[in-house]
């Protein structure tokens, strides 16, 4: 199947400050990428989806402020945690859409902050 | 609306025994696709199995095997002759075709251990 990396695995920072986690399609072009939260114990839940050249849709309940994402190309779509507090401190993981309308989601990221 | 659910929370079984992972589901949509995947200690998904909600024969890939029943709205897994290595959470999920793409949607998960 089709190979999806996030970068960086995991990451810890302080309160406040602003954490960017990248998803990128290595094999296939995906024009449209979701973005995950999934908490400990918990299931995945969708924050939103990005497509390639416009902007994110974001479920509701979801501060598309504070979760920035940015999908400049076909391989790649970030997402910018801001200002970030512990309470969301999670594991975010990010799936691309192929042609075929297969999804393959990331390794996650694991983000703690302090 | 769409949703999944997994009842069962958490399984313990003794390595060798076999079990099943329920998976009820609603939707309102003819055209749908379901599927399983196992998210192991280290957190990545691993995809098992896709199943067009028109395609109710059911699938048999080693010890795994997969029964779909439309008329209840169920997708159950059975791990046969389970493993240590079968330890992880299992989720069932429901993809809706939508315009501009899918939406998948995930169970709770049930965590599964075997022990040896």
């Amino acid at each position: 199947g089709a190979v999806v990396s996030q970068h960086p695995s995991w990451v810890i920072c302080k309160s406040g400050t602003s954490v960017k986690i990248e998803c990128r399609s290595l094999d296939f072009q995906a024009t449209t990428m979701f973005w995950y939260r999934q908490f400990p114990k918990q299931s995945l839940m969708l924050m939103a989806t990005s497509n390639e050249g416009s902007k994110a849709t974001y479920e509701q309940g979801v501060e598309k402020d504070k979760f920035l994402i940015n999908h400049a190309s076909l391989t790649l779509s970030t997402l910018t945690v801001t200002s970030a507090h512990p309470e969301d401190s999670s594991f975010y993981i990010c799936s691309g859409l192929s042609s075929y309308n297969e999804q393959f989601f990331g390794p996650g990221t694991r983000l703690t902050v302090l | 609306a769409q949703k999944v659910t997994q009842a069962q929370t958490e399984i313990s079984v003794v390595e060798k025994e076999d079990v099943t992972l329920d998976c009820v589901y609603e939707t309102r949509d003819t055209t749908y696709y379901l599927f399983w995947y196992k998210q192991p200690p280290s957190g990545e998904l691993v995809f098992l199995i896709r199943r067009n909600s028109f395609d109710e024969q059911n699938e048999i890939s080693g010890r795994y095997s997969w029964n779909f029943q439309k008329s209840t709205s169920s997708f159950n897994f059975t791990i046969t002759a389970s493993q240590v290595v079968d330890s992880a959470v299992y989720f069932c999920a429901l993809s809706p075709p939508e315009t501009g793409g899918f939406k998948t949607i995930f169970g709770a998960g049930t965590r599964l251990f075997v022990k040896a």
